[in-house]
């Protein structure tokens, strides 16, 4: 079984302030590392896949890092704003063919307005 | 209209009853998968189909059971529910273009086993 661990756990941010958090993932055999954001009550959603290290991608105020050599990936929230209150997901995928997704334990982001 | 369905979305039920929970798409994506969601341990996968003759264990297939109806369809079966299946459980699909596997999924099922 694959190890996935994302930190912390859980984070209260005031509103406007910037955050980031930590995926760790096998720095071994590695093809993707995915990120996917998840509301409460709604369905996880894909935010970025990143496959190359120093991989760097962004969606507005939201960015993330790739290091494929240590095995960790950087997700930063810019001016966080109460709508980015979500538990934040990311997931390995091994490159031994059709592997499946392996999902950390996610960091669960409150805004405090 | 949501491309991934999932029926019912909330059900309570008995210790050693049969369950049934149904999964539906219209992204035209071959794989699909069931995972559950327990508090503190993420997602785990349960059960995978990659094509409609293409059935996978997960992680924790145990006390599960799936059938792959058709391209659109992957139902999940509990055969005697336990209260330790109760849990949040999600039907997924992927396109495997490029090998990534990016998943969509289902608004979920809030299975409670009493």
């Amino acid at each position: 079984i694959l190890n996935v661990e994302q930190s912390p756990q859980s984070l209260h941010v005031q509103e406007g302030d910037s955050t980031n958090f930590t995926c760790s993932f096998p720095s071994s055999n590695f093809y993707a590392l995915h990120w996917y954001r998840w509301e409460t009550a709604k369905s996880p959603e894909a935010l970025f896949v990143m496959t190359l290290n120093g991989d760097e991608k962004k969606k507005g105020r939201i960015s993330a890092t790739l290091n494929t050599k240590e095995g960790y990936s950087y997700l930063y929230i810019k001016g966080s704003q109460p709508e980015d209150s979500a538990t934040y997901l990311c997931a390995f995928k091994g490159d031994f063919g059709n592997e499946k997704l392996t999902f950390g334990t996610g960091t669960r982001l409150t805004i405090i307005p | 209209d949501a491309d991934v369905t999932q029926t019912p979305r909330n059900r309570i039920t008995k210790t050693g009853k049969r369950i049934m929970l149904e999964c539906s798409q219209t992204k035209g994506h071959d794989r699909m998968y069931w995972y559950r969601q327990d508090p503190g341990l993420g997602l785990r996968l349960i059960y995978y189909s990659f094509d409609v003759k293409d059935i996978n264990k997960g992680e924790i297939s145990d006390g599960y059971s799936v059938s792959r109806q058709a391209q659109a369809k992957f139902s999940l079966s509990l055969e005697s529910a336990i209260p330790n299946q109760t849990a949040l459980y999600f039907c997924a699909t992927s396109d495997p273009g490029r090998g990534l596997d990016t998943q969509y999924f289902g608004p979920g099922t809030r299975l409670t086993v009493l």
